[in-house]
């Protein structure tokens, strides 16, 4: 039982290209989310997934497109990468519709640097 | 919208009790307030959640006041293992907010 897994663990783009990162969970949740973290701003929720084939936006969407591909598996694209986009993203997930009273489970994830 | 004020950085020594303060003056009915611990390169680790009162588990106690404004993180007799950056979320599943704190930096001394 793995929980939640990110790759990459690490990527440096330039500039204007574009990548998918990924996240799977193998607890059969409901809901899954992706977060960006940035120095002394805690984390922000960029879409998240409350059930599959259903996606909302957060509060920093911009720049940023997801696909809730199965229940398993969320991913989030870059189309064309931006130095503020330089972050570390989580992935989590919980086990029903989500929500704040849900416990989220996080992945290890993804430091991402854009030069 | 409940915006989270948490201290930046606290210490303290191995054995002590520890209070870390969330101050969420917006607070909204519905809001759940729950904390989250992180350790470096590691995504954050569920700690406690409360609504009202207080709660307590095998690893903390959550204090929230009757006007719901503020609520403390209770480490009963902290270790060096405890070093790490403690979140406070608020929000509510009605409308699916979560608003997470800057985060307060607790490093334990020996």
């Amino acid at each position: 039982n793995a929980g939640v897994t990110q790759t990459p663990k690490f990527q440096v783009l330039k500039t204007g290209q574009s990548m998918t990162l990924q996240c799977a969970q193998d607890m059969n949740h409901n809901s899954m989310y992706w977060y960006r973290q940035d120095p002394g701003m805690g984390l922000r929720l960029i879409y998240y997934s409350a059930s599959e084939g259903t996606t909302d936006k957060g509060e920093v969407p911009n720049g940023y497109n997801v696909s809730r591909l199965n229940k398993r598996e969320f991913s989030l694209r870059l189309e064309s990468a931006a130095p503020s986009q330089t972050s570390v993203y989580f992935c989590a997930s919980s086990e029903l519709a989500g929500g704040p009273s849900e416990t989220q489970y996080f992945g290890p994830g993804t430091r991402l640097l854009v030069l | 919208l409940a915006k989270t004020t948490q201290p930046i950085s606290m210490d303290s020594y191995e054995g002590q009790e520890v209070n870390i303060t969330c101050s969420h003056n917006n607070i909204a009915t519905n809001d759940y307030i729950t904390w989250y611990q992180q350790f470096p390169s590691q995504g954050p680790r569920f700690i406690i959640q409360g609504y009202k009162t207080k709660v307590t588990n095998e690893v903390a106690s959550l204090f929230i006041p009757a006007d719901r404004k503020s609520s403390t993180l209770s480490l009963p007799r902290v270790s060096l293992s405890d070093t790490a950056v403690y979140y406070c979320l608020v929000g509510s599943d009605s409308n699916y907010q979560l608003i997470w704190g800057a985060g307060t930096k607790l490093i334990i001394k020996p």
